[in-house]
């Protein structure tokens, strides 16, 4: 199986700084990779597919980058409403759908 | 409205059974693959099933594979999942989630259902 590994587990950081998520793969899953946001007692909800792709309603704050198996999440100008928890997710054919551990993004 | 609305999440005990089922509205149900990923209380989602449109694939999680079944009706517009031999870490929120079109990514999610396995 795949396996995702995200860093970091926690994050601290304040209203208008620029923050950056690191999600790894254990294979390589080209650009088959997608990120969530959650908040206490709410569902998932999609920011990012295949990488790179801003679903549509999504902040322009928020982008994507990364193939293979190293990728990664950017906040420019954290918002309020940006503090909650981050997860990758992979496709792969053979392994299909892993998310990532998450990551907390506290306000400091 | 697009939505998705899971039901059927109760208290069981453990090496009981139970069903859920998911009711999507707004969308054309039968165009869509779907998938049931849950998250135990205080951790990170964890994916359960998956369905393709047609219902010709389907794939489980390590976790549940050769407990739970899950299967969908497409005249109504509905995604069960039949869980058996139920232990206390299957304890979870059930989410129902739609793949967005080609995206290999979730892009609808209900508002969950809670499965509790406690004696």
């Amino acid at each position: 199986d795949i396996q995702m590994t995200q860093s970091p587990s926690t994050l601290s950081a304040s209203v208008g700084d620029r923050v950056t998520i690191t999600c790894r793969a254990s294979q390589n899953i080209n650009s088959w990779l997608s990120w969530y946001q959650q908040k206490p007692g709410k569902a998932p909800k999609l920011l990012i597919h295949q990488a790179s792709n801003l679903e549509f309603g999504v902040p322009s704050r928020f982008s994507g980058s990364g193939s293979g198996t190293e990728f990664s999440l950017t906040i420019t100008s954290l918002q309020p409403d940006d503090f909650a928890t981050y997860y990758c997710q992979q496709y792969n054919n053979y392994s299909p759908w892993t998310f990532g551990q998450g990551t907390k993004l506290e306000i400091k | 409205q697009v939505q998705l609305a899971e039901s059927g999440g109760d208290l069981v005990k453990p090496g009981g059974s139970l069903r859920l089922s998911c009711a999507a509205s707004g969308f054309t149900f039968s165009d869509f693959h779907m998938a049931w990923i849950r998250q135990g209380p205080g951790k990170g989602l964890e994916f359960v099933s998956y369905m393709s449109k047609t219902g010709k694939t389907i794939y489980y999680g390590n976790s549940v594979r050769g407990r739970f079944t899950i299967s969908r009706d497409n005249a109504k517009k509905s995604l069960f999942l039949q869980m058996n031999s139920l232990r206390a870490e299957d304890t979870a929120v059930y989410y129902c989630a739609r793949e967005g079109w080609q995206i290999a990514a979730f892009d609808l999610w209900g508002q969950g259902t809670l499965v509790t396995v406690s004696s």
